[in-house]
């Protein structure tokens, strides 16, 4: 059974608009949730992350917001640019209480944005 | 720093033929990682190292060996290679386990015939 479902599999948006990729969670015990970005015939590269004790965390055009009654999280990229065409991995861990749980990916969404 | 390497990049195997994927990091990271993508999935941990010496089964073991040679290299071995290992493998590193950030290597895409 699927712990952390990202349930698009691809979003097609225009430059300059907000991309909004959602992911939810069904383990309760998930307490740091982390966005990757991955680009064809590379390795994913981190870019947020966000733990249980927060619910928004910013860094520059990138926001991740946690709305733990709902388990679920979105990453908001305003503006968007065709550089940020990509799949984006959501995954969650239950490491930030100091267990040492493995990282639990989603299946990714392709983000596409054109210019 | 190169971080994160993999060889080879490629490959192709025959079904029963054995083969290693080596990878090897210079970010004096404690922890590795295998993990493998398959078309419409996410990525599936195969075996983690948490410091030099220790090894553990992650999600996908089965069909896998893996070696923490010394602190800066990780191996994955595939004894009799299956079809069902054709796959997309990765590694990856980071200072520890839990929460600390994962950086991956290029990733080597192997098919099984």
């Amino acid at each position: 059974d699927q712990q952390v479902k990202q349930n698009s599999p691809s979003l097609s948006v225009q430059e300059g608009r907000i991309s909004i990729l959602n992911c939810d969670y069904t383990n309760s015990m998930f307490d740091y949730f982390l966005w990757y970005k991955k680009y064809p015939a590379e390795g994913p590269t981190f870019l947020i992350s966000i733990s249980s004790i927060k619910d928004k965390n910013e860094d520059g055009r990138f926001t991740v917001f946690l709305n733990k009654s709902a388990k679920h999280l979105s990453l908001h990229i305003v503006p968007s640019q065709p550089g940020d065409s990509a799949v984006y991995f959501c995954a969650a861990t239950e490491g930030y209480g100091g267990s040492q749980g493995n990282l639990i990916f989603g299946k990714g969404t392709k983000l596409s944005v054109k210019p | 720093n190169a971080g994160v390497t993999q060889t080879p990049k490629f490959q192709v195997l025959k079904t029963g033929q054995s083969m290693t994927l080596q990878c090897a990091q210079d970010m004096n990271h404690n922890s590795m990682y295998w993990y493998r993508q398959d078309p419409g999935m996410g990525l599936r941990l195969i075996y983690y190292s948490a410091s030099e010496g220790t090894t553990d089964k992650g999600e996908v073991p089965n069909g896998y060996n893996v070696s923490r040679l010394n602190k800066r290299e990780f191996s994955l071995r595939l004894e009799s290679a299956a079809p069902s290992q054709t796959s997309v493998y990765f590694c990856a590193s980071s200072e520890g386990l839990g929460i600390d950030t994962q950086y991956f290597g290029p990733g080597t895409r192997l098919t099984v015939l």
